[in-house]
């Protein structure tokens, strides 16, 4: 069974500075990795999707890698600002029946 | 552009009754998907649909029931609803499994 483990389970840091958020998964055996934003109370937002084939995306100052023999993401954050606070979620699709299997999130404070 | 609307938004819910979450896309998204957050054991598939007129298992299916009549409708439904389904109901889509999922707001659900 496919697992899915993010640290740190929580962050607080200054504005300005630049985070690195991680996710390892235990099969390496997957089509894709996505990365989400979940504010309180709300949905999940798409930030990045890796494919297997890629190793990193960008999306402005998001930076997401994947290395998939070693079962590793990170999702690099430059000059945090507090509207980044929010909860990060990474999650891998295995296909079939599996639909995309969750960590549990890091929580993250931006301190203004 | 809507993208994926639940319905409703939130409800309290006697025990023993049955209820319908409403799950709308439009998208054209093949692939549509259930999933329940819960505290300290994250995001969790409970039923999926691959395309209109299948449906599959996920992780947690029992006591659910999902059809998937045409594209856009994915309707969750809980037969007899008991306390421990309690949780936050997710539903998602993809162009195909592979692809970028989205998800909509949620519906928050107590079952007292």
């Amino acid at each position: 069974k496919q697992e899915v483990t993010q640290i740190p389970a929580a962050l607080s840091v200054p504005e300005g500075e630049n985070l690195v958020l991680n996710c390892s998964f235990t099969d390496s055996a997957i089509y894709n990795l996505q990365w989400f934003r979940q504010d309180p109370g709300k949905g999940l937002t798409s930030l990045l999707l890796i494919q297997s084939s890629q190793r990193e995306q960008t999306s402005g100052r998001l930076n997401a890698s994947l290395d998939k023999s070693s079962g590793r993401s990170t999702l690099y954050i430059a000059a945090s600002q507090p509207g980044d606070s929010a909860t990060y979620l990474c999650a891998v699709f295995r296909g079939g029946a599996d639909g995309l299997t969750f960590g549990k999130g890091t929580h993250l404070i931006i301190q203004p | 552009i809507a993208g994926i609307t639940q319905a409703p938004t939130s409800q309290i819910l006697a025990a023993g009754r049955r209820m319908t979450l409403r799950c709308t896309q439009d998208m054209r998204h093949n692939a549509m998907y259930w999933y329940r957050q819960d505290l300290g054991l994250g995001l969790r598939l409970i039923h999926y649909s691959n395309t209109a007129g299948t449906t599959g298992k996920g992780e947690v299916p029992d006591g659910y029931s999902v059809s998937r009549a045409n594209t856009d409708d994915f309707p969750l439904t809980l037969a007899s609803a008991v306390p421990s389904q309690t949780s936050v109901y997710f539903c998602a889509s993809s162009e195909q499994g592979s692809t970028e999922a989205f998800f909509g707001q949620g519906t928050r659900l107590t079952v007292v």
